[in-house]
């Protein structure tokens, strides 16, 4: 089991749509988790970052965190075609080690039709 | 106030030639990373310094690569006899103290390898 898991996608939604963009992850100690925004070409830009369980909301974008399903996901409401990109979602494994490393997933490609 | 730096931002070389790319993070940030990613692959963790700690370089590929940071500031990653192989985009994040791995990324040293 890899340590970070997102769909790949493509996942499309039509503009105004809410885009829903999961994650799981497979170390239960894990203590913090983020939300990155790639658009191609450009190098990644923090968009979330959340530490306990719930819902976080920031404008549009909404992170809910379920540790106990080690789950995490981002909601993109009324979604735009320029929230087109990728979305990486990063894990701080908490290992305990001299580096309590991020994992990062592989990304989930979003695309916002017109 | 100013992001992470990289420098480069391309570089072509030919197979066999040593290279070295530098990043200069955001001032006061205390730890640093480097990644690296290939087209339309995901983040690959080289190396992580944190303050003046011994640094994490259980991501380098081969010993062919390696990296400093002087002065608990800039870094450079140094890959030597470079290969094909070696050809991707070299990230460079920051993050300041205390916000549990929020990490803010430079644009990236694109390096082809000829």
């Amino acid at each position: 089991q890899k340590e970070v898991e997102q769909n790949s996608g493509p996942l499309s939604v039509p503009e105004g749509a809410i885009a829903s963009l999961n994650c799981t992850y497979s170390d239960r100690g894990s203590q913090s988790f983020f939300w990155y925004r790639q658009y191609s070409g450009k190098s990644p830009e923090l968009i979330m970052s959340i530490y306990s369980n719930g819902d976080k909301e920031d404008g549009r974008f909404t992170a809910q965190l379920n540790k106990a399903s080690q789950y995490v996901s981002l909601l993109i409401r009324d979604s735009q075609p320029s929230d087109s990109a990728t979305y990486l979602c990063a894990v701080n494994m908490g290992r305990g080690t001299s580096y309590d490393k991020v994992i990062f997933g592989p990304g989930t490609s979003l695309s916002v039709i017109p | 106030g100013a992001g992470v730096s990289q420098s480069p931002s391309n570089k072509v070389t030919e197979k066999g030639k040593d290279v070295e790319l530098r990043c200069d993070p955001i001032s006061g940030h205390t730890a640093l990373y480097w990644y690296r990613q290939s087209l339309g692959q995901g983040l690959e963790f080289l190396i992580y310094f944190q303050g003046n700690s011994a640094p994490d370089k259980s991501g380098l590929p081969s010993d062919r690569f390696s990296a400093e940071r002087t002065g608990g500031s800039v870094s450079t990653l140094t890959i030597q006899r470079t290969q094909q192989e070696d050809s991707a985009v070299y990230l460079c994040a920051s993050s300041p103290p205390g916000t549990a791995y929020e990490q803010y990324f430079g644009p990236g040293t694109r390096l082809t390898v000829t």
